[in-house]
């Protein structure tokens, strides 16, 4: 038992579809994370989120869009994705964001690749 | 900017062996955090070890020890004793505040080192 579940774990979608990523913690914690790690490249942060507040990577497109329902649950959801959206991308956890000796607890990731 | 640069992208070890993996990160803070991650096949990222900046004592745990020198922002792992259940993906990652407008704290990783166990 991880602490942080990911569903599902392959996903393979067209440009046109619109899918769901959906990750649950549980931890108990109050933050949640979503990456997104390509090959060779470092893992990149797409958006923080907690009941009060979600901070979002100003880098990240908006056919990516989060959403956190409770503090255990968060999806994201995707819809008219680009080949180069092929990646893995991992939903992580901690106690609180606000703190910087923060663990951060990962999920094992859902791969996707965009056709 | 916040970078983390890993040099070696693959490194080798035989079992039973002392490997170290290399670390350097580049920023103007001066408070904050650095870990090391690891990710084995099953791709879940697992937290191996973390220093606080202003402590000069490395951390260890168990097999796994830092070498830290602040002066030079490195940050090296140091795996004794090496085991095949080792051969993973290695991240550095470095911590410090991210003005996003809120109390944020960002988490920047390097590329990676693959590490592999050899029996």
């Amino acid at each position: 038992e991880t602490g942080v579940t990911q569903t599902p774990r392959h996903l393979v979608m067209g440009m046109t579809n619109k899918k769901s990523l959906k990750c649950e913690q549980h931890l108990g914690h109050n933050a949640m994370y979503w990456y997104k790690q390509s090959a060779k490249k470092p893992l990149e942060l797409m958006f923080v989120y907690s009941l009060e507040e979600r901070v979002e990577n100003n880098s990240v497109p908006s056919r990516f869009s989060p959403e956190c329902p409770n503090s255990s649950h968060l999806f994201l959801h995707l819809h008219t994705l680009q080949p180069e959206d092929s990646a893995l991308y991992l939903c992580a956890s901690s106690q609180d964001r606000g703190r910087p000796n923060e663990k951060l607890f990962f999920g094992s990731g859902t791969q996707l690749s965009v056709l | 900017a916040q970078t983390v640069t890993q040099s070696q992208p693959e490194m080798s070890v035989q079992e039973a062996e002392t490997v170290t993996l290399s670390c350097t990160y580049d920023t103007s803070e001066s408070d904050y955090y650095l870990f090391w991650y690891k990710q084995p096949p099953s791709r879940q990222m697992i937290l191996v070890i973390r220093q606080e900046a202003y402590k000069q004592q490395n951390a260890t745990e168990n097999r796994f020890s830092v070498n830290f020198q602040k002066a030079a922002k490195s940050f090296s792992l140091k795996i004794s004793d090496s085991q095949l259940g080792d051969a993973a993906m290695y991240f550095c990652a470095y911590r410090a505040f991210w003005n996003s407008g809120g109390s944020n704290y960002k988490l920047t990783f390097g590329k990676g080192t693959l590490l592999t166990v050899n029996p």
